[in-house]
C-alpha cells in the first residue's frame, strides 16, 4: 500500500533557490494538506486543498505556493528559499465529505535544509 | 479545538499493555478524540479515533469516559517498535480545512 508518497526525502538548497516538493496519494482522498515541523515543535499547516482546483492558506503560507490540478497530486513550491524554511515537510491526505470525521494520513516527510 | 493534557513521558515493558491517558475536560459534544503517534524521523501515524463509545482496531483500543472528559489509549502488547511520541487530539468533525494541532504528546518508551 503506497498511501501518501513524498519526494525527495532529503534536499539541501542554497538561499534564493527554488524547488518543488512532490506529494502524491493513491487513496482517492479529496483533501490534502502540507505541514512543516521544526525541530522539537508541533506541526504547522502551510496550505490545504479540499479538491482538485481548490486550495487555501493555512497558518504559515508565506514563502510557499501550491497547486492541485489532479486528485492525486499536491505539490508545494518554494520560490526563494530562505534559512527560516529549513524544516521537515509533511504531506497528508484525508477523505472528507460533509461532517466527515475521517483521519489524516501522512507521508514520511521531506527534510529540507537551506544554507 | 479543545485543549488536551498528556503526561510528558511513560515507560512500558515489552509485551505488557501500555495505557496512555489524555485529559480533555473542555471537550464539546461534537468533538472527536483522535490518537496519532510519531516515531522518530517518520511522519505522524493515525492510530484510532472515537466520539463517545469505546473503539478497537488492529493497533489499539480507545476508552472514553462516560463524561468524555478523558480517554485512554491502550496498546495491548507493546513492542519495541511502539516507542514513539503519542498525541491525543480533540477535533470537530467536518473541519476539513483545519489543521491538526499536535500538542506536546507523551513519549512512550518500551523497554526490553
Amino acid at each position: 500500500n503506497a498511501g501518501v508518497t513524498q519526494t525527495p526525502k532529503f534536499r539541501i538548497l542554497k538561499i534564493g533557490q527554488s524547488m518543488t516538493l512532490q506529494c502524491t496519494q493513491d487513496m482517492n482522498h479529496n483533501y490534502m494538506y502540507w505541514y512543516r515541523q521544526d525541530p522539537g515543535m508541533g506541526l504547522k499547516l502551510i496550505y490545504y486543498s479540499v479538491g482538485a482546483g481548490i486550495t487555501d492558506k493555512g497558518e504559515v503560507p508565506n514563502g510557499y505556493n501550491v497547486s492541485r490540478s489532479t486528485t492525486e497530486d499536491f505539490p508545494l513550491r518554494l520560490e526563494l528559499a530562505a534559512p527560516s524554511q529549513t524544516s521537515v515537510y509533511f504531506c497528508a491526505s484525508s477523505y472528507g465529505q460533509g461532517a466527515s470525521n475521517q483521519p489524516q494520513h501522512f507521508g514520511d516527510g521531506t527534510r529540507l535544509s537551506i544554507l | 479545538d479543545a485543549k488536551t493534557t498528556q503526561p510528558p513521558s511513560m515507560d512500558c515493558a515489552e509485551g505488557r499493555a501500555a495505557n496512555l491517558p489524555c485529559n480533555h475536560s473542555t471537550i464539546s459534544g461534537n468533538e472527536y478524540v483522535y490518537w496519532y503517534r510519531q516515531i522518530h524521523s517518520q511522519g505522524p501515524q493515525y492510530i484510532i479515533h472515537g466520539l463517545k463509545n469505546n473503539e478497537t482496531n488492529e493497533m489499539a483500543s480507545l476508552i472514553i469516559t462516560e463524561d468524555r472528559k478523558s480517554s485512554t489509549l491502550i496498546l495491548p502488547h507493546a513492542t519495541l517498535r511502539d516507542t514513539a511520541v503519542y498525541y491525543c487530539i480533540v477535533r470537530v468533525a467536518g473541519t476539513s480545512g483545519s489543521r491538526l494541532t499536535f500538542g506536546e504528546g507523551t513519549q512512550l518508551t518500551v523497554n526490553p
